[in-house]
């Protein structure tokens, strides 16, 4: 069964970039990549959404090449309140389509 | 706030029990999905539910089952609980039903003893 996979760590500092990449060989075919941000004791909180090329919102872009079998997101210029884990959500084809997410992405900012 | 309340926010309880949890999805959202949290397995989606209907599911146990009322609401219901279902529940719901920009509850926090 193909998963969902990402680092599961990376140390950034503050004004920095940070980018996140999530790969998913088996993506459905007409779902979406989402990312979603959370904090301790609280549920995901939704980043930002694609289904291929590029996206950019207020927040964070999101690229997605042609092949979609992975997808990257970007946190430009990041402050401490951006350490948080980064969960990627795609619909699993090998699964049935179902909804799976990656296994998170702790991201901590340091001074 | 997300506009999805989840109810109650802590439970505890024994092995062997029932329990049900409670969602009330954002005005106007027609999706509802449940998914657990727990330290060994990560988020796992759990069902869908879009108006009603059951729309899709995920790695649900044959010991909990889901339903969607009339007004909405959403109600997760898990039974024969055992030490492993302690994890933390999240529901989430969408205005259609492809989970784009879902909006997640603060959850339920189960533990079973």
């Amino acid at each position: 069964l193909a998963k969902t996979t990402q680092p599961i760590s990376m140390d950034s500092y503050e004004g920095q970039e940070v980018n996140i990449t999530c790969s998913h060989n088996n993506i459905a075919t007409n779902d979406y990549i989402t990312w979603y941000q959370q904090f301790p004791s609280q549920g995901p909180r939704f980043i930002i959404q694609g289904y291929k090329t590029k996206v950019t919102n207020e927040v964070a872009s999101l690229f997605i090449p042609a092949d979609r079998k992975s997808s990257t997101l970007s946190l430009p210029r990041v402050s401490l309140s951006d350490t948080a884990v980064y969960y990627c959500l795609v619909g699993d084809k090998a699964a049935g389509n179902k909804l799976t997410f990656g296994g998170g992405t702790r991201v901590l900012v340091k001074p | 706030d997300s506009g999805v309340t989840q109810t109650p926010k802590h439970l505890i309880t024994a092995t062997g029990q029932r329990v049900t949890l409670r969602c009330s999805p954002r005005s106007g959202d027609l999706s509802v999905y449940w998914y657990q949290q727990s330290l060994d397995q990560g988020l796992q989606f759990l069902i869908q539910y879009y108006n009603g209907e059951e729309r899709a599911k995920g790695n649900i146990l044959e010991r909990f089952s889901a339903q969607q009322f009339p007004d909405l609401h959403s109600e997760l219901n898990l039974s024969s609980l055992e030490l492993g279902d302690s994890a933390l529940y999240f529901c989430a719901s969408s205005a259609g039903t492809d989970h784009t920009e879902a909006f997640f509850g603060q959850g339920t926090r189960l533990t079973v003893v």
